[in-house]
């Protein structure tokens, strides 16, 4: 079965410092890979997915993610901060097979000036 | 492009009654639509899968007789939460998925049913 986790419930970073949330996932043959980000009562938006090809992916609004395929992690990061990140990260996979995404329990990136 | 919206955004309902959400694609075809839950501080739970034309996909646990879902058209999906109570109270977020595309979802701004 497919799964992810995010083992951090929140990550708290000073602006203009480097960012990581992590996520780790387990999935049969190969993933495919998501990352998105909510803010208050909204919907998700897309921040990037790795599918194939180059591990270190880049996204929406400086964040990137490398894909450790040994290590079965998606590591999202941004070289520095801003206040605006503060948000609900979600982290997601899918299986060649599948169709639906299977998020992580989210992590809440606070960011203080 | 690519926008989904659900409607309404917010509704409070009675306990007992029963309240339609919709989930439109506004600017293309979505052969594909999700349902997902999401509690306060919690994760996207995924309640249904369903394609158009067809009836719904239900994950394990969901009851399909409450939470009835139509997607009669390519670019409209309903969630019926039927004799609602107040466990039913969530943000009820729908995804799409264009046709054609394999890893694309699309979401949409979710709905915050509350049940008094």
């Amino acid at each position: 079965a497919q799964s992810v986790a995010q083992p951090e419930d929140q990550v708290n970073v000073a602006e203009g410092n480097p960012l990581t949330v992590k996520c780790t996932y387990s999935v049969s043959g190969n993933p495919y890979l998501f990352w998105y980000v909510q803010y208050p009562n909204r919907g998700l938006q897309f921040l990037l997915k790795y599918i194939t090809g180059d591990n270190l992916v880049k996204g929406s609004y400086g964040f990137e993610a490398e894909f450790n395929k040994s290590q079965t992690s998606f590591h999202l990061k941004k070289p520095s901060a801003l206040v605006s990140d503060s948000a609900l990260y979600f982290c997601a996979v899918r299986d060649q097979a599948g169709t639906a995404l299977i998020f992580g329990k989210g992590t809440t990136l606070s960011v203080s000036s | 492009g690519a926008v989904v919206s659900q409607h309404p955004s917010r509704v409070i309902c009675k306990s007992g009654t029963s309240v339609k959400i919709e989930c439109r694609s506004l600017d293309f075809q979505a052969t594909t639509m999700f349902w997902y839950r999401q509690f306060p501080k919690k994760s996207l739970m995924l309640m249904a899968t369903s394609n158009e034309g067809s009836k719904a996909t239900y994950e394990q646990g969901v009851e399909k007789d409450k939470f009835l879902i139509n997607h009669a058209s390519l670019t409209l999906s309903t969630l019926t939460v039927t004799s609602a109570h107040p466990e039913d109270s969530s943000f009820y977020i729908c995804s799409a998925r264009a046709a054609g595309q394999t890893y694309e979802q699309y979401f949409g701004p979710g709905t915050r049913l509350t049940v008094t």
